[in-house]
């Protein structure tokens, strides 16, 4: 069965500096695709960015990118100039053939001003 | 607007009783799902519906039921027999495909008095 571990409970960066939030994942699939997705404080749940595992390159969204390292399970997070909007739980997930997201159990960042 | 809606935000319950979870979709998504999400426990699958009149179990369907009979629609039951029901539910929905992503609705807060 797929997994999707986030060992970063909590984190914090300073605003306007840039911060990295760590995912790995276990599965035997090859097709999939993965998730970053934040639940603010009025925990309204929103899409952040998503990568496709057959694409090597890494997916941008504005402040945000992926860091894929597919052999590696690896799907880091990196919020540049971060905001004190960015302040939120980060939760990664994965896509496989059945259709169901496999959620981490999330991380917590708060921005400093 | 295309979105998620949930209602009610708020909802308080007695001990034995049953309580129903609206979730309406205008996004024409074939797909809806039903998480639960507790504390320090992520996003947790009770149901999903990738169809008009089918649905399956997810990892915690026991004290839940479900229904689907419009494609915008996806109401959620909690019965007596759900032991701990005090929780946040989010209600999702997707598009065609295997990979496409979910969009969350603003969640209800149940609480059992």
């Amino acid at each position: 069965a797929q997994t999707v571990t986030q060992s970063q409970p909590e984190m914090s960066v300073q605003e306007a500096e840039t911060v990295t939030l760590s995912c790995t994942y276990d599965t035997s699939e090859s097709d999939y695709y993965l998730f970053w997705y934040k639940q603010p404080p009025s925990r309204q749940m929103i899409l952040v960015i998503r990568q496709e595992a057959y694409k090597q390159q890494n997916a941008t969204e504005n402040r945000f990118s992926v860091n894929f390292q597919k052999a590696a399970k690896s799907f880091s997070l990196k919020i540049s100039d971060s905001q004190l909007g960015d302040a939120a739980m980060y939760f990664c997930a994965y896509a496989g053939n059945n259709r169901k997201l496999i959620w981490g159990l999330g991380t917590s960042l708060a921005v400093n001003p | 607007d295309g979105g998620i809606t949930q209602s009610p935000k708020y909802l308080f319950r007695k001990e034995g009783q049953n309580v129903t979870l609206s979730c309406e979709q205008n996004l024409n998504h074939d797909a809806m799902y039903w998480y639960r999400q507790d504390p320090g426990q992520g996003l947790r699958l009770i149901y999903y519906s990738q169809i008009v009149n089918d649905f399956q179990k997810g990892d915690i369907a026991e004290g839940y039921s479900v229904s689907r009979e419009k494609k915008e629609s996806f109401p959620l039951t909690v019965t007596s027999a759900q032991k701990n029901p005090t929780a946040f539910y989010l209600c999702a929905s997707s598009g065609q495909g295997i990979y496409n992503e979910q969009f969350f609705g603003p969640g209800t807060r149940l609480t059992v008095l």
